[in-house]
């Protein structure tokens, strides 16, 4: 059973960089798409990007000059980076692995809040 | 980017009812690119449906996707106690990947 977990610091300060990971147990890191999707509080989930094992990425517009994903095949894991943040980017973040386009393993998700 | 629509906001169902729940697409998502997610209090959103009408694995039969273009339902049978969640779909056909704003399904 493919198994996913986020971690990072929970509180993050205005204008730094967060930063999280995703270990992933259970099953390969090579040969599949990892995705960021994240859900502030009372709204609807936010697709982050994506990254393949070779490196590849693919980012929401929304976010691509603040964000960067990357994967490490050597640790089964695979990060997250979003610079400049605000409070508008406080969230639960959650990591997930992409099949044919749709989101088949979650982490649990972990809560990201934006404060000073 | 494509703007999913899902109806109603709330439903307000009894268990062994049937649940239909709508999600509307701002422009047609070709190849029914097109999941279901189910997600409890504080839990992390589990697929239900993909292809638009394809279970996942493990998913029970109750649980029915269909629609192309950009109407789609996902339809719950009968309703058991532990389908009282939020329900969440997707499209994957274009970039970004948009998610609708939920229907919560609630014990009436």
């Amino acid at each position: 059973q493919v198994q996913l977990q986020e971690s990072g610091p929970g509180l993050v300060k205005p204008s730094e960089t967060l930063s999280l990971t995703c270990t992933v147990s259970g099953g390969p890191i090579s040969g599949y798409y990892w995705s960021w999707i994240r859900q502030p509080p009372g709204k609807r989930l936010e697709w982050i990007g994506y990254v393949h094992y070779s490196g590849s990425t693919n980012y929401n517009p929304s976010l691509q000059s603040r964000v960067t994903i990357s994967v490490d095949t050597s640790k089964n894991q695979f990060s997250l980076r979003l610079t400049s943040v605000t409070a508008a980017d406080t969230a639960v973040y959650y990591c997930a692995r992409r099949r044919y386009g749709v989101l088949d393993y979650w982490g649990q998700g972990t809560l990201v809040t934006v404060s000073s | 980017e494509v703007v999913l629509t899902q109806s109603p906001g709330t439903l307000s169902l009894s268990p062994g009812e049937r649940a239909t729940l709508s999600c509307r697409a701002s422009q047609s998502i070709s190849s029914r690119f097109l999941a279901w997610y189910q997600q409890n209090p504080g839990q992390a959103p589990r697929l239900l449906i993909y292809g638009a009408s394809s279970r996942a694995t493990g998913i029970p039969d109750r649980f029915s996707g269909s629609g192309s273009g950009t109407d789609f339902t996902l339809t719950i049978s009968r309703l058991e106690p532990e389908d009282f969640a939020v329900y969440y779909c997707q499209q994957y056909d274009s970039s970004p990947r948009t998610f609708g704003q939920g229907t919560k399904v609630e014990i009436k």
